[in-house]
């Protein structure tokens, strides 16, 4: 079965990088749309990224993605840290059965 | 804007059935397919069906076929999930999901608060 795979956790400073991955199980993950959805502690998830790359309006710049075939994996960015953007991130993406598959979720911490 | 709002969720026996709705506004909800995501207690998030903006063609995870069913009805613009032969480890928040186009390529972009189910003699 397809899988997808994120780090259990990351961390870091307020205005720093964080970036956090999440790899492909098989075939390749550039061949169909990544998404990933930020999910802040007692509120719905919200999409900050969709189709690998792009953001929904009103979703800041400061996040981006991307894909690298090279490694399989697909990648979400987030510059600039702000304390409001500790929450859970999950990417997501389906295979050719139709068959959605989210990744376990990464958890965020901004301290 | 866009809006969806699950209603339905309870507390149900194991074995119980219960039905869940969406009611979606703000977009011409034919033209979209839909989806059921479940997020049980401290777990992650679990994709449970989706459906074509039409309705002819719905999918399922291997967890819930031939228990769940989902549906809709564009008249309404509300989405439908029947759930049968409810299990303690159906127990979660269902959230209802707006994908970005009418057939099934599921890329969510809306989501609504969710409702919750809890399966529990």
């Amino acid at each position: 079965n397809f899988m997808l795979t994120q780090p259990h956790s990351v961390s870091e400073s307020p205005g720093k990088t964080v970036t956090i991955s999440c790899t492909g199980s098989s075939g390749s993950i550039a061949s169909n749309y990544v998404q990933w959805y930020q999910r802040r502690p007692g509120s719905a998830p919200t999409t900050v990224i969709y189709e690998d790359d792009r953001r929904p309006s009103g979703v800041p710049d400061r996040f981006s993605g991307s894909i690298d075939s090279s490694s399989n994996s697909a990648s979400l960015t987030i510059s600039g840290l702000k304390t409001e953007d500790e929450a859970d991130y999950y990417c997501q993406s389906y295979d050719s059965s139709s068959s959605v598959e989210f990744g376990g979720g990464t958890k965020l911490t901004v301290l | 804007e866009v809006q969806v709002l699950e209603s339905g969720g309870g507390l149900v026996q194991p074995g119980g059935s219960l039905r869940l709705s969406c009611a979606a506004s703000g977009f011409t909800f034919s033209n979209y397919a839909m989806s059921w995501v479940r997020q049980a207690p401290g777990k992650g998030l679990e994709w449970v069906s989706g459906v074509s903006g039409s309705g002819g063609s719905t999918y399922y995870a291997d967890s819930v076929k031939g228990r769940f069913t989902i549906s809709r009805d564009n008249s309404k613009n509300t989405l439908y999930l029947q759930m049968n032969s409810l299990r303690a480890e159906d127990t979660a928040v269902y959230y209802c999901a707006k994908t970005l186009s009418s057939g099934w390529y599921p890329r969510f972009d809306y989501w609504g608060q969710g409702t919750l189910v809890t399966v529990s003699s």
